[in-house]
């Protein structure tokens, strides 16, 4: 089956630490995406990348790192500089990056801060 | 700035009562508009894509309309199982993603 996958499920992190979320897909997609959903809230987009070893900066940017080293990957790092990372993280990956080509969703990280 | 605007942020329906969902935006040069299913601590569904004031597309109880100004998605006798959160999105001239905040369907049997 064709998809997206992202592990893990729930990650729970301690203050200081950096963790990496996973994100992989088997649909043949250039372009890969990272948002960030908080409650009361439209999902908002951390980073995107069109190409392997390409990726700009989305909205929310400060305190996150990503890379694309292959076409079925794009692990997102949040790092100890992000000051409120507790948030659901949700990956996706569309056929290019035209306006009009629909992303779709993996089925999500819930990363927690303790 | 591209905006979306999604009301109500919650609708109680009991099963069978038609309604429409509403989801107005503001974007410089609509190149979609989609709608999505998203279920509690799961990832977005798709639902659809909508490209041109005018155009209409169904799948099953769902039917989605688009203006110049809004969309509506529209559930023709719900069932329980259709309570999710919808939610809207629009893509313009700078190809990123605009999210509404989602609309709460709650469908009592």
């Amino acid at each position: 089956d064709g998809g997206i996958t992202q592990s893990p499920k729930y990650l729970f992190r301690k203050e200081g630490q950096n963790v990496t979320l996973s994100c992989e897909q088997n649909l043949n997609h250039d372009a890969m995406y990272w948002y960030r959903q908080d409650p009361g809230q439209g999902l908002r987009l951390i980073y995107y990348s069109q190409i392997v070893n390409d990726f700009q900066k989305g909205d929310i940017a400060e305190g996150y790192s990503v890379s694309r080293e292959k076409k079925e990957s794009f692990p997102l790092t949040v790092t100890s500089a992000q000051k409120n990372p507790t948030a659901f993280y949700l990956c996706a990956s569309s056929i290019g990056r035209q306006g009009g080509d629909t992303q779709y969703f993996g089925p999500g990280t819930r990363l927690t801060v303790l | 700035e591209d905006q979306v605007t999604q009301s109500p942020e919650a609708l109680r329906l009991q099963e069978g009562e038609s309604s429409s969902l509403n989801c107005s935006y503001t974007v410089s040069g609509l190149r979609g508009l989609f709608w999505y299913r998203q279920d509690p601590g799961k990832g977005p569904e798709f639902l659809f894509t909508l490209y041109s004031a005018g155009e209409e597309k169904e799948k099953e109880r769902l039917k989605a309309t688009l203006t110049k100004k809004e969309s509506f998605l529209h559930i023709t006798a719900p069932k329980p199982e259709d309570s999710a959160t919808y939610l809207c999105a629009v893509s313009g001239a700078n190809s990123k993603l605009t999210f509404g905040k989602g609309i709460t369907l709650s469908v009592r049997p």
